[in-house]
Formats: structure tokens, sequence, C-alpha cells
């Protein structure tokens, strides 16, 4: 069975805190994401990574950064956190077959 | 990706076949049906995908018709642990590219 998992379930910071959001795959997928889910705007895609050390911006990556170091790992990192950005985070892996395997989230709320 | 059109909600009573129709009109040739579900405050879960033959594992049936214009996903006997928002996605499986879910069906399995 594919796992994916994330490093908290939920998670409460203050505006301006650093932030670090860490997924693990144990299935040797070459392929990271991390997507965040609000109410009424679906899932959205912030950045991926296809490989150790690489990454592509999503569609909002805006206020993110994303660190590879290992295959298995694949890091959010919010610089400063924002209350807009009090969301649930999704963290999913593939193949290049492409089906997406999802992590459990993790409900981040920004006060 | 081709858009698909998905009833709101639905209900099913425990140990029936769950039936989830999906239209997909505008599906190119080498577009797949994927289908995942999503259990309250929890991350997508994968069900199930084909592009033209009628697909069974051990959670569900999916059933395409020969036009490929629609499908349906089958719960063969629904559990009150299916009670989930279902997402049907048609895509070309390209290894790195977002997911995009639609509003769902959220389906309700009543005891």
């Amino acid at each position: 069975d594919v796992k994916v998992t994330q490093s908290s379930r939920y998670l409460v910071k203050r505006t301006g805190e650093k932030v670090f959001l860490e997924c693990v795959q144990d299935m040797d997928h070459e392929n990271m994401f991390w997507y965040r889910q609000d109410p009424g705007l679906g899932l959205r895609l912030i950045y991926f990574s296809y490989d150790v050390k690489m990454k592509e911006k999503g569609d909002i990556p805006e206020g993110y950064s994303v660190s590879r170091e290992k295959k298995e790992r694949f890091s959010l990192i919010l610089e400063s956190a924002s209350t807009n950005q009090t969301s649930m985070y999704l963290c999913a892996s593939s193949l290049s077959t492409d089906t997406q395997y999802f992590g459990p989230g993790t409900r981040l709320t920004v006060l | 990706d081709a858009k698909t059109t998905q009833p709101t909600s639905m209900d099913c009573a425990e140990g029936r076949a769950a039936n989830l129709p999906c239209n997909h009109s505008t599906i190119s040739g080498n577009e797949y049906v994927y289908w995942y579900r999503q259990i309250h405050s929890q991350g997508p879960q994968y069900i199930i995908h084909g592009l033209k033959n009628n697909e069974t594992n051990e959670m569900a049936s999916l059933i395409i018709t020969e036009d490929r214009k629609s499908s349906t996903l089958i719960l063969p006997h629904a559990t009150l642990r299916d009670t989930a928002v279902y997402y049907c996605i048609v895509r070309v499986p390209t290894g790195t590219y977002k997911y995009i879910f639609g509003t769902g069906t959220r389906l309700k399995v009543l005891a």
C-alpha cells in the first residue's frame, strides 16, 4: 500500500511565524505535490517536484517555498505566515503513471 | 482536462449498491477517467481509474460507456464508512500535472 504521511494533522501558528509542513512517502515516487484546499475554491496546486532538488511553481506559489533534499521527503515552508494562509494543506505523490496518492492533510490555522 | 458533471448529492441505504454517475461529454481519446473520494477532514483517497474498458478492484467497479461520454462508479455494498464526497476527474496521465477536483457528489450512506 502506498503511504503518504504528513507531519501534523492540526497546527496553530501566529502571524509572522515561519511554518514547516513536512510530507514523506514510502513508495519511491518521483513526483510530489503540495496543494491547499479551501471551501468553494477546490484544490489548488502550490508547488510540485519531479526529482530531488527540482521544483516547479504551481498556481499559487506566492508566500510559500519548498524543499526536496531527499526523494521521499517534500517540505512546504511558509516564510511568514499570514491569516489568509489558514487552510487545509494536502501533500500527494505519484510515479510517472500519474495516479496521485494523497496524505491525510494538515489543517493549519494562522491567528 | 475535460469538464465533468456530477450530481451534487445522493443517498444510499447501507448494504445496497451505490451507483455514482459522471458525465464527461467532451472527453478526448487519450484522457482517462479517475475516481477519488474524500471523507470529511481527510485527504482524497484514490479509488479507481480507466480508459475505455470496465475496471474492478477491491473497492469499486468503474463502468465507462462505449462512447466514453459518461461513466458510473459502483460501490457494490455500501457501508456507513463510504459516506464521503466522490470526485470524477478526466485527464491525460502526464505524471506531473495538477489534479483539478470539481465539486463532486456528496454520498450519504444511511443506516
